[in-house]
């Protein structure tokens, strides 16, 4: 069965300095790729996705995520946090081989020191 | 434009009762999906529609489940005989058809005490 680990359930960082979140998947096929971020009292929002294609993938924000097959991972990178980045990140794979079902990760805190 | 809406934005009811949550997607949406959320946990699928039929239902935990979607654009997610275990966000999501990409609403923090 698919899953999604998100090894770190809370990461710090100062303002301005970069960003690396960690997702793993297992999925017996090619899959479907998604961070979203949920912010207190908000919906969760797209951040990017990836289905086929180039493995390094823009999102909003200024967001990018590599997608590795050999290591199953599929990691969110930004180079230069902003304080307003404090929110809940989540990994997505697609788990009917396309977006319809996702299956998330537990999802990794981000919290922003001044 | 409208987003996806949820009511209510809170629920309180007590073990044993019947429950229903509402979705309203986005206009002209044609998918629309349920998750759970438990504290501290990621979404967890449940059910999604394509039109008015579920495309598949098979996350949802038991018989107590149940959604429906009768013309194709509000759905509403119908918990029989509530158990404490049930607490949780109920997450809606919709996108233009199945397999874009999915719009989510606030969420209905349901309590069963």
């Amino acid at each position: 069965a698919q899953s999604v680990t998100q090894p770190d359930i809370h990461i710090t960082v100062s303002e301005g300095a970069s960003l690396e979140l960690r997702c793993n998947y297992s999925y017996g096929a090619t899959p479907y790729l998604f961070w979203y971020v949920q912010s207190p009292g908000q919906g969760l929002q797209l951040l990017l996705k990836y289905f086929s294609g180039d493995t390094l993938v823009q999102g909003i924000k200024g967001f990018e995520a590599e997608f590795k097959r050999s290591q199953s991972s599929f990691n969110l990178r930004k180079p230069s946090v902003h304080w307003s980045d404090a929110a809940e990140y989540f990994c997505a794979v697609g788990a009917d081989g396309a977006g319809n079902m996702l299956t998330f990760g537990g999802g990794t805190r981000l919290m922003v020191k001044p | 434009g409208a987003g996806v809406s949820q009511t209510p934005s809170n629920k309180v009811t007590e073990k044993g009762k019947y429950v229903e949550l509402r979705c309203d997607p986005i206009s002209g949406h044609t998918a629309l999906y349920w998750y759970r959320q438990s504290l501290g946990q990621g979404p967890e699928f449940l059910i999604y529609f394509q039109g008015t039929g579920a495309a598949d239902d098979s996350g949802l935990p038991n018989d107590r489940f149940f959604a429906v979607r009768p013309e194709g654009s509000v759905s509403t997610l119908k918990i029989q005989r509530t158990e404490r275990g049930d607490s949780a966000v109920y997450l809606c999501a919709s996108s233009m058809t199945s397999g874009e990409t999915q719009y989510f609403g606030p969420g209905t923090r349901l309590l069963v005490l």
